[in-house]
């Protein structure tokens, strides 16, 4: 079975400039998530998608970036215009949706390689 | 006070050691735990789930929950130079639909030969 697959693996671009990050989850998982890491700090979260609906979109940093799931398959991120602090890595994650005690309980996600973003 | 806390390390053990890794977590709301792996330049991979209070135990790892605490643990048995990582804490809370993984900073292990 495929893993989560992102791409590019590396991006630089200047200051200002519009880059998009693609994810492509383990096939069959509802759930995808954005995840991002700054130098010297935690992965934090950025967003979670069932399908194609946004359902917590609460870690997104401001309105520069803009995450879509067109279809419930593969999700892009893109932020425009870049600013320095965009620098880090960007995770894509996927689980199922499954169902305990009517909860989506057991939630093991599973991480992409990343895409290490660079804003000079 | 963060979400989740990990002592950063590094923690060095010998090969052959058990290795003790711990995190407390400060939302009483959460309800599930997992321990992922990290090398250096790589993705998190994920080792431990852990879901109700006790010990769970997977081969070399043994993963110990007290919500009552709000402390989660791994134990790494037998440690081997390629356990060398840092392990990281994530603590999951779901509200409705929607669900998200907090992490700690990590825990750096080394082992030594």
């Amino acid at each position: 079975e495929a893993g989560v697959t992102q791409f590019p693996s590396h991006s630089v671009i200047e200051k200002g400039q519009t880059v998009t990050l693609r994810c492509d989850p383990i096939s069959g998982h509802d759930n995808l998530y954005w995840y991002r890491r700054v130098m010297g700090k935690e992965i934090k979260f950025l967003l979670h998608f069932v399908k194609e609906s946004k359902q917590d979109e609460s870690g997104m940093p401001n309105n520069r970036f803009l995450a879509e799931r067109t279809g419930g398959t593969y999700s892009t991120l893109k932020v425009q215009p870049a600013e320095l602090e965009d620098s880090g890595v960007y995770f894509c994650a996927s689980s199922h949706y499954g169902l305990a005690g009517g909860k989506n309980f057991y939630n093991e996600q599973f991480f992409g390689p990343g895409t290490r973003l660079t804003v000079l | 006070q963060k979400e989740v806390e990990q002592n950063s390390g590094p923690l060095s053990v010998p090969e052959g050691a058990i290795a003790s890794l711990n995190c407390t977590y400060s939302d009483r709301g959460s309800q599930s735990f997992f321990w992922y792996r990290q090398y250096s330049g790589k993705s998190p991979e994920l080792i431990m789930s852990i879901y109700s209070n006790g010990d769970k135990e997977d081969g070399r790892f043994t993963a110990q929950l007290n919500k009552a605490s709000q402390y989660v643990s791994l134990l790494i048995r037998d440690s081997q130079p390629s356990d060398s990582a840092t392990y990281l804490c994530a603590v999951n809370l779901f509200t409705g639909t929607a669900s998200k993984l907090t992490f700690g900073t990590g825990t750096r292990l080394q082992v030594t030969l």
